[in-house]
C-alpha cells in the first residue's frame, strides 16, 4: 500500500525542547517537502528536498532543520528557536521525474507547544 | 498583493447544489493550477490538475482557468454532504518549482 506517513499523529512539547517529525515514503519519490499550516494562513513551505543529501530553505525556514539521508525518509526537527511552533506540519513528496506531477500529502502532524 | 487570493468564506450550500470556488493570482509566471481538498484534521488531498489555460473535467467536478484574467475555478456539481471540507488552490511557474497556495475555502454541504 504506497503513500506517505507521518508520526506521530499529536506531538506535545514542553517550551525549550527540540521535537523531530518523522516523514516517510514508498512512492519511489526523489522529491520531498515540508509545510506548515496555521489557521487562516494556507500552507507555508518550510524546507524542500529533490534529491537525497540536498535540501534547500523554504520560505519560512528560521527555527526548523532537516536530512535527508534515505530516499525514503525526510525527518524535520523543530527547535527551541521556533518562536512560535504550535502548528498543523504537513510532508508532501513529488515524482521529479515526472515534468506533470504534482505534490501529494501526507495525514499530518499536530504539534502543540505546552 | 497577495500572490495568490482565495476566499475563505464559509461558504454553506444545500445537498445537490452547484458549487463555485475561485482563486485569482497576480503572478503571470504560473502555468500549473491545482485543486486540493482537506478535511479536519487531515492532510490535503489532489482533487484536479491542470496545466494553462483550459478546462479539466472528473466526475462531478469542473476545474476551468483563465490565464488571460489571472482566475481559476472550480465547480462541483451535485454536491454532497461528503464534500464539505476546506478546499485549497495552488499554483507553480513550472512542475519543479514550489507551489504557492490560496488561504482555502472552508464548504459545508447541508443534507
Amino acid at each position: 500500500d504506497g503513500g506517505i506517513t507521518q508520526s506521530p499523529k499529536y506531538l506535545f512539547r514542553k517550551e525549550g525542547q527540540n521535537v523531530t517529525l518523522s516523514c516517510e515514503q514508498n512512492l519511489n519519490h526523489d522529491a520531498m517537502y515540508w509545510y506548515r499550516q496555521d489557521p487562516g494562513q494556507g500552507l507555508r513551505l518550510i524546507y524542500y528536498s529533490q534529491i537525497v543529501n540536498d535540501f534547500q530553505k523554504g520560505d519560512i525556514a528560521e527555527g526548523y532543520s532537516v536530512s535527508r539521508e534515505k530516499k525514503e525518509s525526510f525527518p524535520l526537527t523543530v527547535t527551541s528557536a521556533q518562536k512560535n511552533p504550535t502548528a498543523f506540519y504537513l510532508c508532501a513528496s513529488r515524482n521529479n521525474r515526472l515534468s506533470t506531477d504534482t505534490q501529494y500529502f501526507g495525514p499530518g502532524t499536530r504539534l502543540t507547544v505546552l | 498583493q497577495k500572490e495568490v487570493e482565495q476566499d475563505p468564506g464559509p461558504l454553506s450550500v444545500p445537498e445537490g447544489a452547484i458549487v463555485s470556488l475561485n482563486c485569482t493570482y497576480s503572478n503571470s509566471a504560473f502555468q500549473y493550477f491545482m485543486w486540493y481538498r482537506q478535511y479536519s484534521r487531515k492532510g490535503p488531498e489532489l482533487l484536479m490538475y491542470t496545466y494553462s489555460s483550459g478546462n479539466k473535467e472528473d466526475g462531478r467536478f469542473t476545474a476551468q482557468v483563465d490565464k488571460s484574467s489571472k482566475y481559476i475555478s472550480l465547480f462541483i456539481r451535485d454536491s454532497q454532504p461528503s464534500d464539505s471540507a476546506t478546499y485549497l488552490c495552488a499554483m507553480s511557474r513550472g512542475s519543479n518549482y514550489k507551489l504557492t497556495f490560496g488561504k482555502g475555502t472552508l464548504l459545508t454541504v447541508n443534507p
